[in-house]
């Protein structure tokens, strides 16, 4: 079964950082380009930021997290990481990784962690 | 990169049907055959349920269905059942801004 886990959320204060995880299984996941995409409190989806497959050379960053945020994989672990800092209230939402499946859709998705940030 | 335009809400019996439009612009919608729509349940992460404007992975009922013309992609669901009461997002493929998403709609049955 393809199944992604993703951990690592939790409550941090602005200006902190944090580090999720996303553990992929059930599939080949050197193949794929991998992706996090959150939801801030009752709001809709948002891309926060892709990496191709394999080389990871290609990566894309949502302008609201340029700078602050890092994405990487290491596909001898199965793993997608996503490295944030100068963490803001605004950061505050589920982060959910998804799969890129064919013709620039996700799936599947993962069941997402929560970051909050506050004081 | 703007999100893409949904009605906020929409509704009907079931056994009827609903279609829920998706604007977008020349730079996404209107650039690509690449328009995917989720259906979210609360508490839930969201789900696959179209891909490239029309096509359905396996296990997705043929009641939902997609379409686009011009900047403007479109998700009929047809039969509505009590399960399809959620929210729904399209999604465009946005070149240089890779995935973009609409506003989201909150379907009632």
């Amino acid at each position: 079964e393809v199944q992604l886990l993703e951990s690592g959320g939790g409550l941090v204060q602005p200006g902190g950082s944090l580090r999720l995880s996303c553990a992929a299984s059930g599939f080949t996941f050197s193949s794929y380009e991998m992706n996090w995409v959150r939801q801030a409190p009752g709001k809709g989806l948002e891309l926060v930021s892709y990496i191709d497959s394999n080389s990871g050379r290609t990566k894309y960053y949502a302008e609201s997290v340029k700078g602050r945020f890092a994405i990487s994989r290491d596909n001898a672990k199965n793993s997608l990481y996503l490295q944030m800092n100068s963490l803001r209230v605004e950061d505050t939402a589920i982060y959910y990784c998804a799969r890129d499946h064919s013709g620039w859709s996700l799936d599947p998705w993962g069941q997402g962690t929560l970051v909050t940030v506050s004081s | 990169q703007s999100a893409l335009t949904q009605p906020p809400s929409a509704s009907g019996s079931p056994g009827q049907s609903v279609t829920i439009s998706c604007t977008g612009t020349s730079s996404d919608v209107g650039a690509y055959n690449y328009v995917s729509w989720y259906q979210q349940h609360p508490g839930k992460a969201p789900k696959l349920m179209i891909y490239e404007v029309s096509k359905r992975p396996s296990g997705v009922p043929d009641r939902f269905s997609g379409s686009k013309s011009g900047n403007t992609a479109s998700l009929t669901v047809s039969g509505l059942q009590a399960e399809d009461e959620a929210d729904y997002y399209c999604c465009s493929y946005g070149g240089r801004n890779f995935y973009v998403f609409g506003t989201g709609t909150k379907v009632t049955v």
